[in-house]
């Protein structure tokens, strides 16, 4: 099973900053086969980015994703009100998916 | 408008069975993936099964491996989860989502708004 490990826990930060969260994986993602998710208070998960780097559908362009193998990035240019929440990465390269514990992003 | 709605959630006592269910609308069912997701109370999301469109080979998260089972049903646009042998550590808010293939793999696109399971005496 590939654990997947996100930094920092929390971060605070203030709108218009910018903001970059962290999902290192035990063993290389293949294909990069990796997505992360943003999850607010009494929603359900919503996907924001897949393949490492694509972005879904309607999702805006401050949200970016890059790396590759082992180590995998999700920034966000400046960051919305609506932006604070929490993140989770997901790796789907293996028969058995995995999520990351998540980030939380908070004002 | 796709749309996952689950059901079949409740208290159960530990050691007992529960089965949830998840009908889906909106899409062509049999052509994607379906995953249960689950978040037990203030913690993060845990990968708990999935299974292909055609139904074959489904998979499982060690946590739950031997004591839950995936099926689908491509004719009724749904997808179960039979859960045995529960446990107090199974208490958690159960997310059906859609998987859309993406090369040998697929990522979770739509989600539902889960369905309640809390096991205790």
């Amino acid at each position: 099973e590939i654990v997947l490990t996100q930094s920092p826990g929390t971060l605070s930060l203030s709108p218009g900053e910018r903001a970059t969260l962290s999902c290192r994986a035990s063993q290389s993602v293949s294909s990069s086969y990796l997505a992360w998710y943003q999850q607010k208070p009494g929603q359900a998960p919503r996907l924001l980015i897949y393949g490492a780097s694509s972005r879904a559908t309607g999702i805006p362009d401050r949200f970016s994703g890059s790396g590759s193998g082992t180590d995998f990035t999700l920034t966000m240019s400046r960051l919305e009100p609506e932006d604070f929440a929490v993140y989770y990465c997901q790796q789907y390269g293996s028969s058995v998916h995995t999520f990351g514990q998540g980030t939380k992003l908070e004002i | 408008e796709v749309q996952l709605l689950e059901s079949g959630g409740g208290l159960v006592q530990p050691g007992g069975s529960l089965r949830l269910s998840c009908a889906a609308s909106g899409f062509t069912f049999s052509s994607y993936a379906m995953t249960w997701v689950r978040q037990a109370p203030g913690r993060g999301l845990e990968w708990v099964s999935g299974i292909r469109g055609s139904g074959v080979t489904p998979y499982y998260a060690d946590s739950v491996k031997g004591r839950f089972t995936i099926s689908r049903d491509n004719s009724k646009n749904a997808v179960y989860l039979q859960m045995n042998s529960l446990r107090a550590e199974d208490t958690a808010l159960y997310y059906c989502a859609r998987g859309y293939y993406y090369g040998s793999g697929y990522y979770l696109d739509d989600w539902g708004q889960g369905t309640l399971v809390t096991v205790s005496s």
